[in-house]
């Protein structure tokens, strides 16, 4: 089955660009989109076909996609901004999610 | 203000069942395809089973195939997850989510709910 890898954790300080990556094989022929979940909050889409925001999620959110990574950058990045961060794609018709990137600001 | 309100979570044996509801309220129900996505305390999202607009089209992860299954009812604006065989790894928090489109295969998650907890024990 297809597999989407993301290191467990990336710290940033504040006002930095922290990059997030997700991992899998070709992944570049398939949209990625990214959910920011805090705890014991609901997730929250971020980034969707890979570079797309929904309306709502500020600019300082993007989203890439090439070749085996995809990434969501996030410059400027807040004390809000302190999130779990998963990365999400489609294979033979089966949603896979990455495993999680605890994004820490301090 | 688009809503999804989860129902039926709760503590149930192994090898029982249970159903799951989502109510949906703030957009045109029938316009899109809907997902089950479940959670185990502190870990990683899984997608558990997803349905297109008119209910056509099903998709189900391996670990619930032929255990779970989808349904929706647009004219009441309601997703369904009926769950049999229940395993203790199925304990979760359930969340029901809208998709950006119709088709339900191939695209993004926009909105969730707040999620209903299953705990599958003795």
């Amino acid at each position: 089955s297809y597999e989407l890898s993301q290191s467990p954790s990336v710290s940033v300080s504040p006002g930095q660009t922290a990059s997030i990556t997700c991992s899998g094989d070709r992944l570049d022929n398939k949209y990625v989109c990214w959910y920011q979940q805090k705890p014991g909050q609901s997730p929250v889409l971020v980034i969707y076909q890979d570079s797309r925001r929904p309306s709502g999620i500020p600019a300082r959110f993007y989203g890439s996609n090439s070749g085996n990574t995809a990434t969501l950058t996030i410059s400027g990045t807040q004390a809000m901004d302190e999130a779990d961060y998963y990365c999400q794609a489609w294979d033979s018709r089966t949603a896979v999610f990455g495993g999680g990137t605890r994004l820490t600001v301090l | 203000e688009v809503q999804l309100v989860e129902s039926g979570g709760g503590l149930v044996q192994p090898g029982r069942s249970l159903r799951l509801s989502c109510a949906a309220s703030g957009f045109t129900f029938d316009s899109y395809a809907m997902h089950w996505v479940r959670q185990a305390p502190g870990k990683g999202l899984e997608w558990v089973s997803g349905i297109s607009w008119n209910g056509g089209d099903i998709g189900y992860a391996d670990s619930v195939k032929v255990r779970f299954t989808i349904s929706r009812d647009n004219a009441k604006n309601s997703l369904s997850l009926e769950m049999n065989s229940l395993r203790t790894e199925d304990t979760a928090f359930y969340y029901c989510a809208k998709d950006i489109g119709a088709d339900g295969n191939n695209d993004a998650f926009d909105t969730w709910g707040q999620g209903t907890m299953v705990t599958v024990s003795s």
